[in-house]
């Protein structure tokens, strides 16, 4: 079976950029996580979806973030204008519920100029 | 602010080795849960424990829940190479779905 699946795995760009980072959750799972990950910081939630639809943006840094998910099976994080403190590994989860456990992705390695 | 500390940071050792990480923190937890990252790839769960107090052994890992459910361990018997990686504990915050993950034990385990 196909795990969570992130595109790119890698992106450098400068800052002022817009970046788009793209998510395909487990099919039948309806919980979708957002997280990130920093040396500094840890693994933090930035939102979680239910049923395609935003629950909790309280981990979104800031105005500069925003996450959709236009149907079930697609999730996308944005960044615009992109800063070099939004370098770090960016990684979509998703479960069947939301107390069920969560499967990774692999990631995506954002690199801010 | 950081709620989970993970101890120690880095640890190597050799094959065959005994090892025990530590998930500490002052909160108490629903759930604490434990996951191992390799290099250029998402954490996978490996164990979820619930109840203060209990045990639960993988093989050769063996994951304790404190009496409290503020504090968890991790042992691993003679560790294999294979061992390797970035281990996360990651706690559940009662009433919510919310894990708040620790700064990660990061473990190299030489051949």
């Amino acid at each position: 079976d196909a795990g969570v699946i992130q595109s790119p795995r890698h992106e450098v760009t400068e800052m002022g950029q817009e970046v788009t980072l793209r998510c395909k959750p487990i099919s039948g799972h309806n919980s979708l996580f957002w997280y990130r990950q920093t040396m500094m910081r840890g693994l933090e939630l930035l939102i979680y979806f239910n049923n395609n639809v935003p629950i909790d943006d309280s981990g979104m840094p800031e105005d500069r973030f925003s996450a959709k998910m236009p149907n079930a099976s697609f999730s996308t994080l944005k960044i615009q204008p992109s800063e070099p403190r939004d370098s770090a590994v960016y990684f979509c989860a998703s479960s069947f519920n939301r107390d069920q456990p969560q499967h990774f992705g692999d990631g995506t390695r954002l690199s801010i100029l | 602010t950081q709620l989970l500390e993970q101890s120690p940071q880095f640890l190597s050792i050799q094959e065959g080795e005994n090892l025990t990480v530590y998930c500490n923190s002052s909160s108490v937890f629903s759930s604490l849960q434990w996951y191992r990252q390799e290099p250029g790839e998402g954490p996978v769960l490996l164990v979820t424990v619930v109840t203060g107090g209990e045990v639960k052994k993988l093989k050769r890992l063996t994951f304790q829940f404190g009496d409290a459910r503020k504090d968890s361990s991790l042992h691993i018997t003679a560790a294999q190479p294979g061992d390797t990686g970035l281990y996360l504990c990651a706690g559940g915050r009662p009433g919510t779905y919310k894990y708040i993950f620790g700064t990660g034990t990061r473990l190299k385990v030489l051949a």
